[in-house]
């Protein structure tokens, strides 16, 4: 079965860059249509999208975010890497990694999630 | 930037109908997608393509279409249900995934 798990810092001070990563089982990012997301929630507050790349290695993000996101696979690893420099106190959320599956006609979703990890931000 | 609306919250009683909307300029051209969120927990997809149902989840759960809008319906609500929805989607090119900024389904 699909599964994904975050992992990375707890706290990172402000001006910092955040790393995260996403290790998953269940299925590889060579498969075509295949693609891993990011998505984040303050405590409290909606969902917000931030990247996502896809088995070809095309990279899409958040246009509100762009400047700062980065996102990479290492297929061998079964892991994706997601970038955001510049931290801010209003970067702390739980980030979930999650996965898009390779359904024809279909835009990005997300149908098997990870657990989430919360970052926080703070000096 | 684009933008999904949902209604902050909606209230039904066990065993009635509930219906959360969802609306965006965009939705006529691309499928939408409802995530169920209980408290601590991750979402879960309850609906794929405007109307199409995950294995799993319970035929209560239905989704429609209607031009700019789209709705998740909740029939015979029961009090497991009581959480948050999001609605997703994508901008009218395709090129970036968009959250609704969810709503808080409360069973009285």
């Amino acid at each position: 079965q699909i599964t994904l798990k975050e992992s990375g810092p707890t706290l990172v001070k402000p001006t910092q860059t955040l790393t995260l990563t996403c290790t998953f089982s269940g299925f590889s990012l060579s498969t075509s249509g295949v693609g891993v997301g990011w998505i984040r929630q303050p405590p409290g507050k909606a969902l917000e999208w931030l990247a996502l790349i896809y088995w070809d290695d095309d990279k899409r993000y958040s246009p509100s975010l762009k400047s700062r996101l980065t996102i990479t696979k290492d297929t061998s690893k079964n892991q994706v890497v997601l970038t955001m420099t510049n931290m801010d106190p209003v970067d702390t959320a739980t980030y979930y990694c999650a996965h898009r599956p390779s359904l024809p006609g279909t835009r990005d979703y997300f149908d098997y999630w990870g657990q989430g990890t919360l970052v926080t931000v703070s000096s | 930037s684009y933008e999904l609306t949902q209604p902050p919250s909606v209230s039904v009683s066990p065993g009635q109908t509930a219906r959360i909307t969802c609306s965006g300029d965009a939705l006529p051209k691309q499928y939408a997608y409802w995530y169920q969120q209980k408290p601590g927990q991750a979402p879960v997809l309850v609906i794929y393509k405007d109307s199409e149902r995950p294995s799993g989840i319970p035929e209560r759960f239905s989704g429609s279409s209607s031009g700019t809008t789209v709705t998740l319906t909740i029939s015979g609500v029961q009090a497991e249900d009581e959480a948050d929805y999001y609605c997703q989607s994508a901008d009218s090119s395709g090129t970036y995934a968009v959250f609704g900024g969810g709503t808080q389904l409360t069973v009285l």
